[in-house]
């Protein structure tokens, strides 16, 4: 079936440690997204690919980095230099120039010790 | 930023009733856009509607929309159980083709059995 992974669902982080959130999209979607989630809060958006080897930042961007080396592809860094990092991380995809509307993967926890 | 508010920010209601959710937003947009969230998910899209277009309807799901006010409202009708999950409303901002959204807080629907 088409759908978005992520992986690792869970992941422990210790301060310092940079950490990489896989998604993998089979849909043949043009653009995919990075959201994260805190508890309670809606989504803020922090970085989008339109088309491969192309991507822009969102809302809060920094002490996070991607790539976008294969259509399918669109890993997400947590850096040592995001302050907060613990939240729940969501990638999603879209075709473009469709209305937007986005498939979502299950997402993945990231907790910070 | 945030371009949706969400109104109630929980609700409670009893199986079979009714439960209606706003969402305001802040600028011009192209469309609008409904998600559903199960405790710990990813985002599922429920229902698009376009600026142009003043209601939607998709089996229990009946979507208004108000560019005059800046709102939106979602009702869902007959409500069960396995309705029980957050909701939120989504914007394009106006921008267009590029199916980068900005999502509300959400609200938080529990529909006792």
């Amino acid at each position: 079936d088409g759908g978005i992974t992520q992986s690792p669902k869970y992941l422990f982080r210790k301060e310092g440690q940079n950490v990489t959130l896989s998604c993998e999209q089979n849909l043949n979607h043009d653009a995919m997204y990075w959201y994260r989630q805190d508890p309670g809060q809606g989504l803020r958006l922090i970085y989008y690919s339109q088309i491969v080897n192309d991507f822009q930042k969102g809302d809060i961007a920094e002490g996070y980095s991607v790539s976008r080396e294969k259509k399918e592809s669109f890993p997400l860094t947590v850096t040592s230099a995001q302050k907060n990092p613990t939240a729940f991380y969501l990638c999603a995809s879209s075709r473009w120039g469709l209305d937007g509307e986005l498939f979502f993967g299950e997402g993945s926890r990231l907790t910070v010790l | 930023s945030q371009q949706g508010e969400e109104d109630p920010q929980a609700l409670s209601i009893q199986e079979g009733e009714n439960a209606t959710m706003n969402c305001s937003y802040k600028t011009s947009i192209n469309n609008l856009q409904w998600y559903r969230q199960n405790s710990g998910r990813g985002l599922v899209h429920l229902i698009l509607i376009r600026s142009n277009e003043r209601e939607k309807h998709s089996g229990r799901l009946r979507v208004t929309l108000d560019t005059s006010k800046k709102s939106s409202s979602l009702l869902i009708t007959a409500s069960r159980a396995a309705d029980t999950a957050s909701y939120f409303c989504a914007t394009d901002g106006g921008s267009s083709n590029t199916g980068k959204l900005i999502f509300g807080q959400g609200t938080t629907l529990q529909v006792k059995p």
